[in-house]
């Protein structure tokens, strides 16, 4: 079982659509979540952490669900803009931290 | 600004011939990382550092050498062991030992002809 996982997509949704992402995770034992934008043939860059509690930035949540090891993005009336590769980071605690990435689920919204 | 530097951010070698890639940062982070990105896949990472003069091997290290002799500085040699060096190389830096965000570098994109 890889370390982290997500969606495999792509999405392709028209503007406006709400479009929900998810990640697990296998290390329960993690402690820190972040979702990462990357945009094509660029680096990745931090959209949001999230919290135990859930956290909402925007048109973007995140939520958390440590039982069941699975963390989400949802992102509301989506904009051209938006479209994109989503990652999914975990950090992998122990002796060494060490970051861990998800694949990556592409998001394309269309006109 | 403080923020992470990696040079080139093109590079073009022979087959056979190793080649170092640089990352500066000046964010006075702990923990350093190098992540390899191949077309339309997520990061795997090579080797990461969490204090000077130590390293750790990532998931996929062989055919990649690193040093860590200063805090800012981490380079990545990609030796000729490394059977397919082709792809695009991120590094990453955090503020400590990677439980905060990380902070990425523009990448360097390493083409072996």
């Amino acid at each position: 079982r890889k370390e982290v996982e997500q969606d495999p997509g792509p999405f392709n949704v028209p503007e406006g659509a709400t479009v929900a992402f998810n990640c697990t995770y296998s290390n329960s034992a993690s402690q820190s979540f972040f979702w990462y934008r990357q945009d094509c043939r660029k680096e990745p860059k931090l959209l949001m952490s999230v919290y135990s509690s859930g956290n909402e930035d925007g048109r973007f949540t995140a939520q958390l669900n440590r039982a069941s090891q699975y963390i989400s993005l949802l992102i509301r009336d989506s904009k051209l803009s938006d479209s994109a590769t989503y990652l999914c980071v975990v950090n992998t605690p122990g002796g060494y931290n060490k970051l861990i990435f998800g694949a990556g689920t592409r998001l394309a919204v269309h006109p | 600004d403080g923020g992470i530097t990696q040079s080139p951010k093109y590079l073009f070698r022979k087959e056979g011939q190793n080649v170092t890639l640089s990352c500066e940062q000046n964010l006075n982070h702990d923990a350093m990382y190098w992540y390899r990105q191949d077309p339309g896949q997520g990061l795997r990472l090579i080797y990461y550092s969490q204090i000077v003069n130590d390293f750790q091997k990532g998931d996929i290290a062989e055919g990649y050498s690193v040093s860590r002799e200063k805090k800012e500085s981490f380079p990545l040699t990609v030796t000729s062991a490394q059977k397919n060096p082709t792809a695009f190389y991120l590094c990453a830096s955090t503020r400590d030992r990677g439980q905060t965000e990380a902070f990425f570098g523009q990448g360097t994109r390493l083409t072996v002809v």
